[in-house]
């Protein structure tokens, strides 16, 4: 079965620095998919970022990046400027390509922005 | 707009009482699923469909039940056989064909015990 590890309970970073957010899976799979999402105090489940496994190049979107490592079975989130916005449990993803599509989660990380 | 709609939004439910949690889309996806989380837990699938009249288990059913007789709604009961049903419940919903990864998620619904 697949899992999904975050290690990092909680994370906190002054505004305007950046953040790194660990995550690393397990699979036996080589045709996945690797998600970031975002749950601000609202509880709404927000799509951050997305990574297709057999893409070699590191999904970017404005200052949201990942760092993937295939081999390592590593998926670590980079926020950028960060921002008072961007306070939320961040959780990470994986779904398999094929058969069922159900998204294994794992246990998230508490991101706190400092003014 | 097209969605998914949970509710009701909070939920008490007495001891001994079977209560359901409803999930309506309208986005014409083929799957749908129910999720728990707890804090520290992240989200654990309950139950999950691919199609309407078949459902399968996921990590932690037991003391729930679900039924799916029309592609847009997917209820979850949760049975007095569940014995820590308090937790925030989400309802999601996703396409099947292709290579797709669109999810999309309820609002959810935070059920206590009382």
């Amino acid at each position: 079965a697949q899992t999904v590890t975050q290690s990092q309970p909680e994370m906190s970073v002054q505004e305007a620095e950046t953040v790194t957010l660990s995550c690393t899976y397990d699979t036996s799979e080589s045709d996945y998919y690797l998600f970031w999402y975002k749950q601000p105090p609202s509880r709404q489940m927000i799509l951050v970022i997305r990574q297709e496994a057999y893409k070699q190049q590191n999904a970017t979107e404005n200052r949201f990046s990942v760092n993937f490592q295939k081999a390592a079975k590593s998926f670590s989130l980079k926020i950028s400027d960060s921002q008072l916005g961007d306070a939320a449990m961040y959780f990470c993803a994986y779904r398999r390509v094929q058969g069922a599509q159900k998204l294994v989660f794992g246990q998230g990380t508490r991101l706190t922005i400092n003014p | 707009d097209g969605g998914i709609t949970q509710s009701p939004k909070y939920l008490f439910r007495k001891e001994g009482q079977n209560v359901t949690l409803s999930c309506e889309q309208n986005l014409n996806h083929d799957a749908m699923y129910w999720y728990r989380q707890d804090p520290g837990q992240g989200l654990r699938l309950i139950y999950y469909s691919q199609i309407v009249n078949d459902f399968q288990k996921g990590d932690i059913a037991e003391g729930y039940s679900v039924s799916r007789e029309k592609k847009e709604s997917f209820p979850l009961t949760v049975t007095s056989a569940q014995k820590n049903p308090t937790a925030f419940y989400l309802c999601a919903s996703s396409i099947t064909r292709g290579r797709t990864y669109g999810y999309t998620f309820g609002s959810g619904t935070r059920l206590t015990v009382v």
